[in-house]
């Protein structure tokens, strides 16, 4: 199985920061990556795929980046309704797999 | 636009079989650049892809949970199941259901999810 590390698990930030969160796979995969946005009681949203590709209707303050092995995500002016947890997904070979996730509050 | 909502019940008993449903609306399950998921959330743990089932039948499933795991679909009522025997307190989560494109590679997505059924193994 391909194992996503991501970092950090969690960090503190405040309305307007930069934010970059980070996801390591275990083998090369390409750009075969996606980012999504977990909020708990709402559906989890797709962010990014394709590792760079804006999925429809997604604010462009939303950016991915990388290939290989090395992916960032990165939330270019943090606002009010970003605070929740992301997390990354391999789709370069089955099973699966996401990354643990990161959670962003409030600082 | 598609929604798709999870359901089944709440608790279930050690040993017996999980059973859940994905009512999809807004799109048919028999569109075929689609494939349809299941994923699970273990409290206060990262996701987990369970697997996937195409509107045709065929369906791949994680060897983590393979010998355990069957998913179904009903094109007739645009909804797709997952079944999930002799469980433990160990599967116990939050189960999603998802529409994904083609299952690997750069447009392997989940563009739609549910917002997930939370299912407790419990006797």
């Amino acid at each position: 199985d391909i194992q996503m590390t991501q970092f950090p698990s969690s960090l503190s930030a405040s309305v307007g920061d930069r934010v970059t969160i980070t996801c390591r796979a275990s083998q090369n995969m390409n750009d075969h990556l996606s980012w999504y946005q977990l909020v708990p009681g709402k559906p989890p949203r797709l962010l990014i795929y394709g590792a760079s590709r804006l999925q429809s209707g997604v604010p462009s303050r939303f950016s991915g980046s990388g290939s290989g092995t090395d992916f960032t995500l990165t939330i270019h002016s943090l606002q009010p309704e970003d605070f929740a947890t992301y997390c990354c997904q391999q789709t370069h070979t089955f099973p699966l797999t996401f990354g643990q996730g990161t959670t962003v509050d409030m600082k | 636009q598609v929604q798709l909502e999870e359901s089944g019940p709440g608790v279930v008993r050690p040993s017996q079989t999980l059973s859940l449903t994905c009512t999809v609306s807004g799109a048919s399950i028999k569109n075929g650049a689609y494939y349809w998921h299941w994923i699970r959330q273990h409290p206060g743990r990262g996701l987990e892809w369970i697997g996937y089932i195409y509107y045709t039948g065929s369906s791949h499933y994680n060897p983590s949970v393979k010998s355990l795991v069957s998913m179904s679909v009903d094109t007739s009522k645009n909804q797709f199941s997952l079944n999930l025997t002799s469980v433990t307190a160990a599967d116990t989560a939050v189960y999603f259901c998802a529409r994904g494109g083609p299952p690997v590679g750069r447009m392997g997505r989940l563009d739609s999810w549910g917002q997930g059924t939370l299912a407790t193994v419990s006797s």
